[in-house]
């Protein structure tokens, strides 16, 4: 069975500060999927990236970046000179097939307070 | 593109009455809808799959005679929520799978059973 466990309930920082989300994924499968989301108070889901098992490449995307390590099953996203739009909380999630069939299983999400 | 509209927004209902929710996909088939629900400060939970022209698939808890989902074809899914009991205010949120690798998700409805 996979899991995904986001260890910090909740993160406040001053804007301007960079701060880290941790992802710690569990699966038996070699194919699998990350993904992180964000879900602003609306409720609606933001789609922030995917990323395969076969991909350890860090990636960067303005103030976003993450960093997964298959060593350690993790998948960390950090952002970078955080805005108070950034408020929001931040689901990581596992798919083991990527599409038709194949269901992603959210960690428990991690809400990010950024202040003035 | 791969735009699912989900309708309600939100909704108020009186106890025992039913509710359905309806995700359509806008630009592209979605063979499979996944339903979440989710708690106030929690995790999104999967209620059940749904794939067009079967029978859903329910996760284990989840009662099929209470939420009743439709998927009759490969752009309109519909869950309903039958005899609504306070318990069930809930977000629901579906979830189309796309092109093969990727999800996108309705905007979510916000039910209340006063």
């Amino acid at each position: 069975a996979q899991k995904v466990t986001q260890a910090q309930t909740e993160i406040s920082v001053v804007e301007k500060e960079d701060v880290t989300l941790d992802c710690v994924y569990e699966t038996r499968d070699t194919t699998y999927y990350l993904f992180w989301y964000k879900q602003p108070p609306s409720g609606e889901l933001v789609f922030l990236i995917r990323r395969n098992s076969f991909d350890e490449q860090n990636e960067i995307s303005g103030r976003y970046s993450w960093n997964f390590q298959k060593s350690t099953s993790s998948f960390n996203f950090t952002i970078t000179a955080s805005q108070v739009v950034d408020s929001a909380v931040y689901f990581c999630a596992l798919s083991e097939r990527a599409g038709t069939a194949s269901k992603l299983t959210f960690g428990t999400g991690t809400r990010l307070q950024v202040t003035l | 593109g791969a735009v699912v509209s989900q309708h309600p927004s939100w909704v108020i209902c009186k106890s025992g009455t039913s509710v359905k929710i309806e995700c359509r996909s806008l630009d592209f088939q979605a063979t499979t809808m996944f339903w979440y629900r989710q708690f106030p400060k929690q995790s999104l939970m999967l209620m059940a799959t749904s794939n067009e022209g079967s029978k859903a698939t329910y996760e284990q808890g989840v009662e099929k005679d209470k939420f009743l989902i439709n998927h009759a074809s490969l752009t309109l899914s519909t869950l309903t929520v039958t005899s609504a009991h306070p318990e069930d205010s809930s977000f629901y949120i579906c979830s189309a799978s796309w092109r093969g690798y990727g999800y996108t998700f309705g905007s979510g409805t916000r039910l209340t059973v006063v």
